[in-house]
């Protein structure tokens, strides 16, 4: 019974250079959504997906951030071009689809480092 | 727009000497708030959610309780593994499935 899998944990990048960063939700989920915690500060929302749409992108910065959930395999965040303000941890959650039931379960992270 | 706000931002206790955080919020229709417990290096794990004013739930020494414009989590003769960063997050009617965090408290057991 696992829980929200992100991969990899710890992802040390040079500037300019992309991330890819992966998040496989849990069993039965097909909510998943993209949070970023900033040293210091809460976390805050980026996206919000289903399987092959995006439904809210509102938190995400327009430009070099992407996300994407396909049909099959997990969901991505990918990050182009990354610079020494994108060092940050990002937290994958989800939630399980056609419920009343509301909380996001997350997962361990992924700790970004621009160098 | 949706506002959480924590307090303290941090609080040391003796083992076994009870207290609160303190969570206030804004939000345009409240769905739900959340607590959720952080420990250094790993993801925010659910405690609990609340609905509606006067809701209360309790999980093992931790208690939430709701107003309509707060929510305390009280923590009754904590234990050195209760240390760990406690957050509230509101999810709002008109913000689509999104959780608003505040910056949590960060809460010290010492034995």
């Amino acid at each position: 019974n696992a829980g929200v899998m992100q991969n990899p944990r710890h992802l040390v990048r040079r500037r300019g250079q992309e991330a890819r960063l992966r998040c496989s939700p849990m069993k039965g989920h097909s909510h998943v959504y993209w949070y970023r915690q900033l040293p210091e500060e809460g976390l805050k929302f980026m996206v919000y997906l289903q399987k092959e749409n995006i439904i809210d992108e509102s938190g995400m910065p327009k430009e070099r951030f992407s996300a994407e959930f396909p049909k099959e395999g997990p969901s991505i965040l990918r990050i182009q071009q990354v610079v020494r303000g994108d060092s940050a941890a990002y937290f994958c959650a989800s939630s399980p689809s056609a419920s009343t039931v509301n909380e996001q379960f997350f997962g361990p992270g992924t700790r970004l480092t621009v160098l | 727009e949706d506002q959480v706000t924590q307090s303290p931002e941090a609080l040391r206790l003796q083992e076994g000497e009870s207290s609160s955080l303190n969570c206030s919020y804004t939000v345009s229709g409240l769905r739900g708030l959340f607590w959720y417990r952080q420990d250094p290096g790993k993801g925010p794990e659910f405690l609990f959610t609340l609905y509606s004013a006067g809701e209360e739930k309790e999980k093992e020494r931790l208690k939430a309780t709701l107003t309509k414009k707060e929510s305390f989590l009280h923590i009754t003769a904590p234990k050195p593994e209760d240390s760990a960063t406690y957050l509230c997050a509101v999810r709002s009617n008109f913000g689509n499935e999104k959780l608003t965090f505040g910056t949590g408290t960060r809460l010290t057991i010492i034995p």
